[in-house]
């Protein structure tokens, strides 16, 4: 089993529709999530990172975590064509070492 | 501007040979990390050092070689004894001491001639 599953998508949204991604972890020793963007040919980019349960946004981004089901989520709300990109969710435990999902592929069509 | 620049962007590698990937960071990171991407699979953790002159191997370390002579350089070498080298190989960085998490540079897309 790997330690973090992420819904393979692809995603193929409207502009303007919200873009639900998931992951879930397996390791109760995560304390600390993070979401990234990437570009196609280019490197991951951060875009969310948090440590507790709870909602944290940023813009028209909000990263859930519930760590009592071990599932962490990334909402895009008003989603944009310029929003298109694979999105990678990673969690790591106090030793530094990312463990990260395989990612998503999102299309937002104009 | 801060960075981490990763070079070449496209190397060709011949069988037998071996090729080094350029990473240089101007962030005073103390930390730097290779891995490897393939379609489908995120991102895989071939070597890290936390440290000049120190690194530790990731999960998947066979064929692949690093140094780290200076804090702000971690090149990567892909050797002959890496039989599926074509990847996507990406470099990182990050503060120790601090929960800040690792950044990512462009990348270097590897494929065999």
């Amino acid at each position: 089993q790997k330690e973090v599953e992420q819904d393979p998508g692809p995603l193929s949204v409207p502009e303007g529709a919200i873009v639900s991604l998931n992951c879930t972890y397996s390791n109760s020793a995560f304390q600390y999530f993070m979401w990234y963007r990437q570009y196609s040919r280019k490197g991951p980019e951060l875009l969310m990172y948090t440590y507790s349960s709870g909602n944290k946004e940023d813009g028209r981004f909000t990263a859930q975590v519930d760590k009592s089901s071990k599932y962490i989520s990334l909402f895009i709300r008003d989603s944009q064509p310029s929003d298109s990109a694979t999105y990678l969710c990673a969690t790591r435990s106090n030793d530094y070492k990312l463990s990260f999902g395989a990612g998503t592929t999102v299309t937002v069509r104009a | 501007d801060g960075g981490i620049t990763q070079s070449p962007k496209y190397l060709f590698r011949k069988e037998g040979q071996n090729v080094t990937l350029s990473c240089e960071q101007n962030l005073n990171h103390d930390a730097m990390y290779w891995y490897r991407q393939d379609p489908g699979q995120g991102l895989r953790l071939i070597y890290y050092s936390q440290i000049v002159n120190d690194f530790q191997k990731g999960d998947i370390a066979e064929g692949y070689s690093v140094s780290r002579e200076k804090k702000e350089s971690f090149p990567l070498t892909v050797t002959s004894a890496q039989k599926n080298p074509t990847a996507f190989y990406l470099c990182a960085s990050r503060m120790t001491g601090t929960n800040q998490p690792q950044h990512f540079g462009d990348g270097t897309r590897l494929s065999i001639l």
